[in-house]
């Protein structure tokens, strides 16, 4: 099945810096999602990006499918997102979505 | 509108008992899945169902089995409960299914198996 990897496996920043995170996968993909898992387990859904670019306020995302690989950028950090960033993929073919092992992100006052 | 529901929140069992955990959908969402988050990885993929068929499976052994009602939601049993059952087992709902599937979360049962 597809091989889902992501960088940093641990990152520190202090408030207001900002952060690139990128997701590795291993074959062509036709749903790539990422999400954010805070300090209480919730995983929330950030993106949906099988391929292109998309911002939401401080957060944007960019899969460039053909390369295999996406990259979420965090911009001008709070604490409250800190916590575990996934991404998700699905190849053609296969049911399931596949989570790499994650991002550990945490903002400092 | 209610997010994706999941009871309990919190369960502890022994070795050898069987639980069960269930899930409530999004209002509309026909597809629900049901991952296993071990402590410090990502989760993991357990079952899909779509409109109350399996849809996928991961690998997981025949202990665990579960089901979709008529009204979407769906239940996660696993019997014969070991010490590495130990998780958060998390239940997600999508509109679609495919390449299309955007998957939102429920806050997960921590299960402690002792």
């Amino acid at each position: 099945g597809i091989q889902v990897e992501q960088s940093p496996p641990d990152l520190i920043l202090q408030e207001g810096a900002n952060s690139t995170l990128r997701c590795n996968f291993s074959d062509s993909v036709n749903n790539l999602q990422w999400f954010h898992q805070n300090p209480w387990g919730q995983l929330i859904n950030l993106f949906y990006i099988p391929s292109g670019t998309k911002q939401n306020g401080r957060l944007s995302a960019t899969t460039v499918a053909t390369e295999r690989y996406s990259l979420l950028y965090i911009s001008s950090s709070q604490t409250t997102d800190s916590g575990v960033y996934f991404c998700a993929a699905r190849t053609t073919g296969f049911q399931k979505l596949v989570f790499g092992t994650g991002t550990r992100l945490l903002v400092s006052p | 509108d209610a997010g994706v529901t999941q009871s309990p929140t919190h369960l502890i069992k022994t070795r050898g008992q069987q639980v069960t955990l269930r899930c409530s959908p999004i209002s509309g969402h026909k597809s629900v899945s049901w991952y296993q988050q071990v402590l410090g990885q990502g989760p993991q993929f357990i079952f899909q169902y779509y409109e109350k068929e399996e849809r996928g499976r991961g690998n997981f052994p025949d202990r665990f089995s579960a089901r979709q009602f008529p009204n979407y939601s769906s239940e996660l049993n696993v019997n014969a409960l070991l010490l590495g059952d130990s998780a958060l087992y998390l239940c997600a709902s999508s509109l679609a299914e495919g390449r299309s599937e955007k998957l939102f979360f429920g806050s997960g049962t921590q299960l402690s198996v002792l």
